[in-house]
């Protein structure tokens, strides 16, 4: 079946520094690739996607490329900011067949940003 | 602009009593989900409906039920609630079942002691 391994961290990380999340997926066909992000005790908000091999998703200074021949795809962020702080779930839905109806996700990874 | 609204935010149950968890989106989307979310566990589909009038069993079904009440709402619900329920658990929306974006509640976190 469907799968997606994460790096589990936790990440902790100083203001200004490289960010890259690890995530890689198993998957029947070819799936649409996501990362969501939690804030403290909030629900999951959508970071960015990509629905094809090649594509990149980018939003808020975070970027994520759909690689097929490595199924991969690793978020990255040049400068992180305390603001950051938050657990990061990689998801896809598969797109082959019937099971295009559900998110699996990673097991998160908490990345925590010191000023 | 609410969005996803899930209620109760906390509630402790004891074990064997039963309780509703209710979910409701305003933003007219065809598919509705529950997920619960467990350390380390990610988060794993429990019931989802595709469209109203239809419910379908996820990844973890067992000792749960659903209603899909109408095109806005849908609830959870725990006959007999057991220890190994206590989870934090998402409600989510689609526009439809072929997720493109899934839209996500503030989750209730549930004890059972």
């Amino acid at each position: 079946g469907d799968s997606v391994t994460q790096m589990e961290g936790p990440v902790t990380l100083s203001e200004e520094a490289f960010l890259t999340i690890n995530c890689t997926y198993t998957a029947t066909g070819y799936p649409s690739l996501f990362w969501y992000v939690q804030y403290p005790g909030e629900g999951l908000q959508l970071l960015l996607k990509a629905t094809k091999a090649d594509d990149k998703g980018s939003n808020k200074g975070f970027e994520a490329t759909y690689r097929k021949e490595t199924t991969s795809f690793h978020l990255e962020k040049g400068s992180v900011q305390v603001s950051d702080s938050a657990v990061y779930f990689c998801a896809l839905t598969d797109n082959s067949g019937g099971s295009n109806y559900k998110l699996t996700f990673g097991k998160g990874t908490l990345l925590t940003v010191n000023p | 602009n609410a969005g996803v609204t899930q209620t109760p935010k906390f509630q402790v149950l004891k074990t064997g009593q039963s309780m509703t968890l209710q979910c409701a989106q305003d933003m007219n989307h065809n598919s509705m989900y529950w997920y619960r979310q467990d350390p380390g566990m990610g988060l794993r589909l429990i019931y989802y409906s595709a469209s109203e009038g239809t419910t379908d069993k996820g990844e973890v079904p067992n000792g749960y039920n659903v209603s899909r009440l109408n095109k806005r709402e849908f609830s959870l619900r725990l006959e007999s609630a057991a220890p190994s329920q206590t989870s934090v658990y998402f409600c989510a929306s689609s526009e439809t079942y072929r997720v493109t974006e899934a839209f996500f509640g503030q989750g209730t976190r549930l004890t059972v002691v």
